[in-house]
This record gives C-alpha cells, structure tokens and sequence, in this order.
C-alpha cells in the first residue's frame, strides 16, 4: 500500500508538554502534508513540506522531512487540551496527483 | 469565504431509498473530492472532478454516483446502498487542476450517513 504510517496509534500526554508523531511511507513523494481531524469533524490542513526540504515550522508546529529514511515528524510544543484530536499526514506520491492519507494518530491532550 | 459546506450533516436512509449529499465552496477552486471515512480509520479517495470533469474514480461502486453541476457545487447521489457504506463522507476543494501536486485540501465538516 502506498498509504503512509502513522507512529504512535495513539499518544496520551498532559498539557504543557509536547507531542510527536512520525509518518512513514513507501515511494518517493512530491510533498506530504499534516491535517488534523476532531471527532467526527472535517480534516484541517496544517502544514505542508515539499520534498527539497527538512524542516519547517508554524506556531508551535514543527514539521520535519527525511526522503532518505521516508519519513515525516510532526512535533506540537507546550500541547493544549485544545491540541486533542486525530492527526494524519498526507502524501503526494510521484505520478499520482492526489493526496493518500496515512493512518492517524489520535492525540489526547489531558489538562 | 474559505468555507466548504455540506448538507445534510446527518442522514439515516433505508437501502432501497434515493437520497443525495451536496457540496458547495466558493473560493473560486477547481478541484473537488469526495472521501469517505469509516471510524477510527482516515479518509479514502472516492472521486474527483478538475474543471467540472470526473477525473479519478477509484474503484467505485455504481450505487454511488456523484455529479458537478458547475464550478461551486458537487453532489454525490445515493441508491440502493448497504449497511456498510455507513461512514462520514468528506467533501473536499483545492485550487487549480489535480494534476498539480502540493495543494492543500480544504476540507468540510462531513455528512454522517447511516444505512439501515
């Protein structure tokens, strides 16, 4: 399968501390991108990196990029139980124009 | 208006009902998507239209039949379906054409259907 992976399933922490989440993925890939869901909700794009680059940030989001080990960390510094949602990474793989998404991992962020 | 809107955002129909779900964004995008969810499980792909065109349909069954009646608008028409197709079906927008890659999916809050 082409899909991506998400590690860990699930991820339990406290607020003020920070969360990480890894995706990987089988093929090259032209840029993969993080969403966020919240139960039952719509997806909500959350950063985008392209494939010539490593690392990129966005508030208290850092996204990193490895193509050699093809995979992507997600990283939410000082969490909120605001933060408490399903998180999925998507992948444009070469070829094939639209986004595969991964797997999830689900975020409980407990005040 | 960066907004994605689908009706109904619940619907419960019996499997040899007709019932419809509609999508409608202006933000002036050329792309439109539907996926499907089932729980604890991401979205999957279903169909895409590019300038009002099908362009991908993976794979999909035929009692699911979707339909681009312009620019704004993407309907997804229901017929005959089983209990298992049960899930929350996403409809999503991008800017330009999918031949493109990098674009950011705007996505809408989803409409649950249950099929009895």
């Amino acid at each position: 399968s082409q899909q991506g992976e998400e590690d860990p399933q699930a991820l339990s922490i406290q607020e003020g501390e920070n969360a990480t989440m890894n995706c990987s993925y089988k093929t090259s890939i032209n840029n993969l991108q993080w969403y966020r869901q919240n139960s039952g909700r719509g997806l909500v794009h959350l950063i985008l990196i392209r494939s010539n680059e490593r690392e990129k940030h966005s508030g208290r989001l850092r996204v990193t990029l490895d193509t050699s080990k093809k995979s992507s960390s997600l990283l939410i510094t000082a969490s909120r139980a605001a933060d408490t949602a399903s998180y999925f990474c998507a992948t444009d793989f070469s070829g094939y124009s639209t986004l595969t998404f991964g797997k999830g991992t689900m975020l409980l962020v407990s005040p | 208006d960066t907004e994605v809107t689908q009706t109904p955002k619940h619907l419960v129909m019996g499997m040899t009902n007709k019932k419809s779900l509609k999508c409608e964004q202006h933000m002036g995008h050329r792309a439109m998507y539907w996926y499907k969810q089932k729980a604890k499980k991401p979205p999957e792909l279903m169909f895409v239209y590019s300038y009002e065109k099908l362009s991908i349909n993976e794979s999909v069954p035929s009692r699911f039949s979707p339909e681009c009646p312009n620019s704004s608008l993407l309907n997804l028409h229901l017929h005959a379906l089983q209990p298992e197709d049960s899930a929350l079906y996403l409809c999503a927008s991008s800017q330009g054409e999918t031949g493109i890659p990098g674009r950011e999916l705007f996505f809408g809050e989803g409409s649950r259907l249950t099929v009895l």
